[in-house]
């Protein structure tokens, strides 16, 4: 199995404009996490699905993030518009249940740079 | 909410030395308690985890930790460490109430050198 993977590995934008991250999470797993990683405050979890529904989404900063999960394969973190403090390496991972038995496999990341 | 703090932010160390990375938790209901390591440029990988059981776990490649419920703590250690085990390490909690989704400590970088 190739893994997670996560699309662009690198992005640099302009502030105002529209960013989307990708993630085709492990074929089998139902449960998807977005995660954000950045010096100041670390790994955050920003949303997770289970069975393609979000589940939690607590941890998205602001109305400029959203997330999608259209199908098991495929989920979608966008950010309108951007701005240069959502710079981080925003990270999926997936997992094959909902409970802390099934371990969360990542993927490379997306470094995110927003000038 | 739980949450993880893991006391230091960088610990450099020489190789074939012995290591202890810490990490407390707070949390009032049953957790589950993870390292993971991210080594340069990649992705976090579980190296082990503490779920019931044996409050000793092991990995592959010679770490271990004690889930200690009374000091609410859960230490990564190593006897004797390797260059390429220099990484990001973080320590992770997660229970019932949040889903099961992972909240991560700070990270701990540990720098190995000859």
């Amino acid at each position: 199995d190739a893994g997670v993977i996560q699309s662009p590995r690198h992005e640099v934008t302009e502030m105002g404009q529209e960013v989307t991250l990708r993630c085709k999470p492990i074929s089998g797993h139902n449960s998807l996490f977005w995660y954000r990683q950045t010096m100041m405050r670390g790994l955050e979890l920003l949303i997770y699905f289970n069975n393609n529904v979000p589940i939690d989404d607590s941890g998205m900063p602001e109305d400029r993030f959203s997330a999608k999960m259209p199908n098991a394969s495929f989920s979608t973190l966008k950010i309108q518009p951007s701005e240069p403090r959502d710079s981080a390496v925003y990270f999926c991972a997936s997992s094959s249940g909902q409970g802390a038995f099934n371990e969360q496999f990542f993927g490379p990341g997306t470094r995110l740079t927003v000038l | 909410a739980q949450s993880v703090t893991q006391l230091d932010s960088q610990v450099p160390v020489f190789e074939e030395a012995p290591v202890e990375l810490r990490c407390n938790y707070s949390s009032s209901v049953s957790v589950y308690l993870f390292w993971y390591v991210q080594y340069p440029n990649q992705g976090l990988q579980l190296l082990l985890k503490y779920l019931s059981g044996s409050t000793l776990v092991e990995s592959i490649n010679g770490f271990e930790a004690e889930f200690n419920k009374s000091q609410t703590s859960f230490h990564l250690r190593k006897p004797s460490v390797h260059i390429s085990d220099t990484a990001e390490y973080f320590c992770a909690v997660s229970d019932r109430s949040s889903g099961y989704a992972l909240n991560f400590g700070k990270g701990t970088s540990l720098l190995v050198t000859p």
